[in-house]
């Protein structure tokens, strides 16, 4: 098994509605990252969070929120979906140790019509 | 602030070599990271310099000098598999960036046969 786990991989949603993308991990890791990905404008910070109780936005917060229900598990959702959120979403682990980088899951290709 | 410059994209010839380099400017830094990515795929960890000089590994080999604020990543003999992105991420530990990773928004490098 993948040590981060994101389902679904493709998804197709219509304007409007209200989609949650998932995410768990197997690494122990305690921080916990939501991306997006855009041609051309790179990986953008969602929402991070440090451990259940500690959830941080980023820089591209507006129209998403997140819940953290355990360690290994955060949830990314999109309360009212619309077309400008169609990307391809990661969501990636960090044990926040100095010479470790992130983990990223295999991600979700997001379509919003 | 912080800000991450590398190329949008490069052309190289199969096996030839190639530099991709890396600008940054960050308040906290503490470590290089780069990042392979194959389109529609996840970000995969290809090295890590916290300390000024080269790191080989096989084919890839990543140098950091912190007093320019720079790095570069060179791929020797390649191979038409390195046709993907790589992405330049410094570990930021200053104000407000709590230890999280800056990307920068990748450098797409296409290999010719």
């Amino acid at each position: 098994d993948a040590d981060v786990t994101q389902t679904p991989r493709n998804r197709i949603t219509k304007t409007g509605k209200r989609i949650m993308l998932e995410c768990s991990q197997t690494k122990g890791h305690d921080r916990m990252y939501w991306y997006r990905q855009d041609p051309g404008l790179g990986l953008r910070l969602i929402y991070y969070s440090f451990d259940v109780k500690d959830i941080n936005k980023g820089e591209i917060s507006d129209g998403y929120s997140v819940s953290r229900q355990a360690q290994a598990k955060f949830s990314l959702s999109l309360e009212s979906a619309i077309p400008n959120q169609t990307a391809l979403y990661f969501c990636a682990t960090s044990d926040g140790g100095r010479n470790y980088g992130y983990t990223f899951g295999s991600g979700t290709r997001l379509t919003v019509v | 602030g912080q800000n991450i410059d590398q190329p949008t994209e490069m052309t190289a010839t199969e096996g030839a070599i190639v530099q991709i380099n890396c600008t940054y400017q960050t308040s906290g830094f503490n470590g290089l990271f780069w990042y392979q990515q194959h389109a529609g795929e996840a970000p995969t960890f290809l090295s890590y310099n916290v300390l000024d000089g080269l790191e080989e590994k096989g084919r890839f080999s990543s140098f950091l000098s912190r007093s320019k604020g720079y790095s570069y990543l060179l791929l020797k003999e390649l191979q038409m598999k390195d046709s993907a992105s790589y992405l330049c991420a410094v570990r930021d530990w200053g104000e407000g960036s709590q230890g999280n990773l800056i990307f920068g928004k990748g450098t797409k490098l296409s290999v010719k046969p």
